[in-house]
């Protein structure tokens, strides 16, 4: 009964691949995020989509691709990995309206790009 | 633009001590402040979260944050850790107007606590 799920929990690949992360969440919420963390801690939103619709795109190489097939899913598409592209990413849902922006997040992704 | 700064990038204690982790925001308009906690290994966790009325929050695990809007500040604190707390601490801010959830993170504190 996992609120919000991410995988693969752990992804090796080399420079120059495509991949997938796929994230599912079980809360019923209406909004999810993708946020990067890199070697250092530091979190940073990369996506949010609300009901299926993108409202938060910050400054990410187009090669980073979002898709959310239904609300409780949201995945994220990786062409052409570079080495930087090294990081852990987490995926988070909550439900918006009303004050109750608490997010919940999943158990992450560390990717490793050789 | 919004920013999240908190000032103590890693903090040693001895259990039984008591524990002050300092977060200052960047941001005039109305927020909504958070305390997440990430165990070794683990997701983060909601510690405890401010978005009106008593600018004194409790959390769980004993765990309290004071907003103070003139200072613009959201300080995590606890009366006594325990070997169990250490983990990584980071402080979030979203501002309301975004109606969009946006978290803007600190670069958060590591804690270790030395039994």
């Amino acid at each position: 009964d996992t609120a919000v799920s991410q995988t693969p929990k752990y992804l090796v690949t080399q420079m120059g691949n495509d991949k997938s992360i796929k994230c599912e969440q079980n809360l019923g919420h209406d909004t999810m995020y993708w946020y990067k963390q890199d070697s250092k801690k530091f979190l940073k939103i990369m996506f949010s989509y609300n009901n299926k619709e993108l409202i938060i795109n910050e400054t990410v190489p187009n090669r980073f691709s979002p898709k959310s097939p239904d609300k409780a899913h949201l995945n994220l598409h990786i062409n052409s990995l570079e080495l930087g592209d090294s990081a852990v990413y987490f995926c988070a849902s909550s439900q918006t309206g009303g004050l109750l922006l608490e997010q919940y997040f999943g158990p992450g992704t560390r990717l490793t790009v050789t | 633009a919004q920013s999240v700064s908190q000032h103590n990038h890693h903090v040693i204690l001895s259990e039984a001590a008591s524990l002050e982790l300092g977060c200052n925001y960047s941001y005039g308009g109305t927020v909504n402040l958070f305390w997440y906690v990430q165990y070794p290994g683990q997701h983060l966790q909601l510690l405890l979260k401010y978005f009106s009325g008593d600018p004194l929050v409790k959390g769980i695990k004993g765990f309290e944050a004071e907003f103070i809007k003139s200072k613009f500040s959201f300080n995590l604190r606890k009366p006594s850790v325990q070997w169990s707390d250490t983990a990584e601490y980071f402080c979030a801010v979203n501002a309301r107007s975004s109606n969009t959830g946006k978290l803007i993170f600190g670069q958060g504190t590591t804690l270790q606590v030395k039994p």
